[in-house]
């Protein structure tokens, strides 16, 4: 079965400071992996998807993730966050054989001005 | 256009009415998906509709009713519901899912509806 676990259910960061919001896979298939941002009272953008065509993923509004086999890990990263980054991020894991995405249980990110 | 639109952007019932919620999307996807998420929670798969045919129920119960009359628009029919119900029901859309074959594609979200149950 697909899993994804989230460290950290709430990370804070000062304004300008790096960005960075763990995420590690369990998959017994390649899998595919996603970023999802919500902002209060809205759905789920997506943010970037690896599908692994390149282990470097670089996604909307500054971010990227590295997929990192040996690690099971799909870190999202932003050298420099802003204000309007605050939001509530959502690791996601599918594979070619499934008709569902498996999300992780969130991670809050504040923004420190 | 990668968007999916839902309507009503909120809603409040009582445990005795029948309302229903409403989702279009014009990307061409053959894949709609209802979930429900609660405050400080990830999303909750409902039902997957995958070329218009009912192909995942995650077990919801009856007083939820999902219909597909066309390839653009999906339904949720409510009747009975609790007020454990009350949450953010979204729905989404991807590019064509039949079970058991290939290609992860991301799938699109709605800006959700917000249901109050009193």
């Amino acid at each position: 079965a697909q899993s994804v676990t989230q460290l950290g259910s709430h990370v804070s960061v000062s304004e300008g400071a790096l960005v960075l919001l763990r995420c590690n896979y369990s998959s017994s298939v390649p899998p595919y992996l996603f970023w999802y941002v919500q902002y209060p009272n809205q759905g789920l953008q997506l943010l970037l998807k690896y599908t692994s065509a390149a282990t470097l993923v670089k996604g909307i509004n500054g971010f990227e993730a590295e997929f990192k086999k040996s690690e099971t890990s799909f870190h999202l990263t932003k050298p420099s966050a802003h204000m309007s980054d605050a939001a509530e991020y959502f690791c996601a894991v599918s594979d070619s054989s499934a008709s569902k995405i498996i999300f992780g249980s969130g991670t809050r990110l504040s923004i420190r001005p | 256009d990668t968007e999916v639109t839902q309507t009503p952007k909120h809603l409040v019932m009582g445990m005795t009415n029948k309302k229903s919620l409403k989702c279009e999307q014009h990307m061409g996807h053959r894949a709609m998906y209802w979930y429900k998420q609660k405050a400080k929670k990830p999303p909750e798969l409902m039902f997957v509709y995958s070329y218009e045919k009912l192909s995942i129920n995650e077990s919801v119960p009856s007083r939820f009713s999902p219909e597909c009359p066309n390839s653009s628009l999906l339904n949720l029919h409510l009747h009975a519901l609790q007020p454990e119900d009350s949450a953010l029901y979204l729905c989404a859309s991807s590019q064509d899912r039949a079970l058991g074959q290939g290609s992860s594609y991301e799938q699109y979200f709605g800006p959700g509806t917000r249901l109050t149950v009193t």
